[in-house]
């Protein structure tokens, strides 16, 4: 089953913060983000695994509540280039297969 | 450079015809998948292959068919069953394919129109 993002759609100003949430039903084994901009492929933000460990930029964070099968990712000190859409793909059951499951998506526009 | 190529770019298609979007990896992964993406919407499942002469449907395969016969190589042909194709198609890969700990690179996509 499809992951929920909330909110749908943000702006903000240059330097603001915000935070984007995917929220499943089903108990996760890992979250995997994602950044696209118009037109392009999708480009790796983050991981976050079951357990604790994660992998990702520097400069991105999120978090994984495994209890309650969330995951949040927090963008702060916002740029232009933070622009685009954000999508979370979720991972089911005991892992290993790779297979994710995307939400539909969450739009951010950064305006100066 | 290492990456993932998809071609064409842009794909027209009569209705009734049968089309193939080619994707090609020079990573060295293991595993491939494609997507579909509709506007505005996120990225469905379409098939995805963890090994060479192996793979596995997704949640959207009805009307689709794929083959995994090189380990750089998972063309998707997109078949006159499909009702709806007008898509925009995404190719990735991952290395270790049985691992959650890798992302998916992503090629840059095919649009297909059907005419």
């Amino acid at each position: 089953q499809q992951p929920v993002q909330s909110p749908q759609a943000v702006i903000l100003r240059e330097g603001e913060d915000a935070v984007i949430n995917c929220s499943s039903s089903k108990a996760l084994y890992s979250v995997h983000w994602y950044r696209q901009k118009h037109g392009e492929a999708p480009v790796f933000l983050m991981i976050l695994l079951k357990g604790g460990e994660q992998k990702g930029h520097e400069k991105i964070s999120a978090s994984f509540n495994e209890k309650k099968q969330q995951s949040s990712l927090y963008l702060t000190a916002s740029q232009l280039s933070y622009s685009g859409t954000y999508f979370c793909g979720t991972e089911d059951g005991s892992g290993n297969t790779g297979k994710l499951i995307f939400g539909q998506g969450t739009t951010l526009q950064v305006k100066p | 450079d290492g990456g993932i190529t998809q071609s064409p770019k842009y794909l027209f298609r009569k209705e009734g015809q049968n089309v193939t979007l080619s994707c090609e990896q020079n990573l060295n992964h293991d595993a491939m998948y494609w997507y579909r993406q509709d506007p505005g919407q996120g990225l469905r499942l379409i098939y995805y292959s963890q090994i060479v002469n192996d793979f596995q449907k997704g949640d959207i395969a009805e009307g689709y068919s794929v083959s995994r016969e090189k380990k750089e190589s998972f063309p998707l042909t997109v078949t006159s069953a499909q009702k709806n194709p007008t898509a925009f198609y995404l190719c990735a890969s991952s290395s270790q394919g049985l691992s959650s700990y890798n992302e998916q690179f992503f090629g840059p996509g095919t649009r297909l129109t059907v005419l």
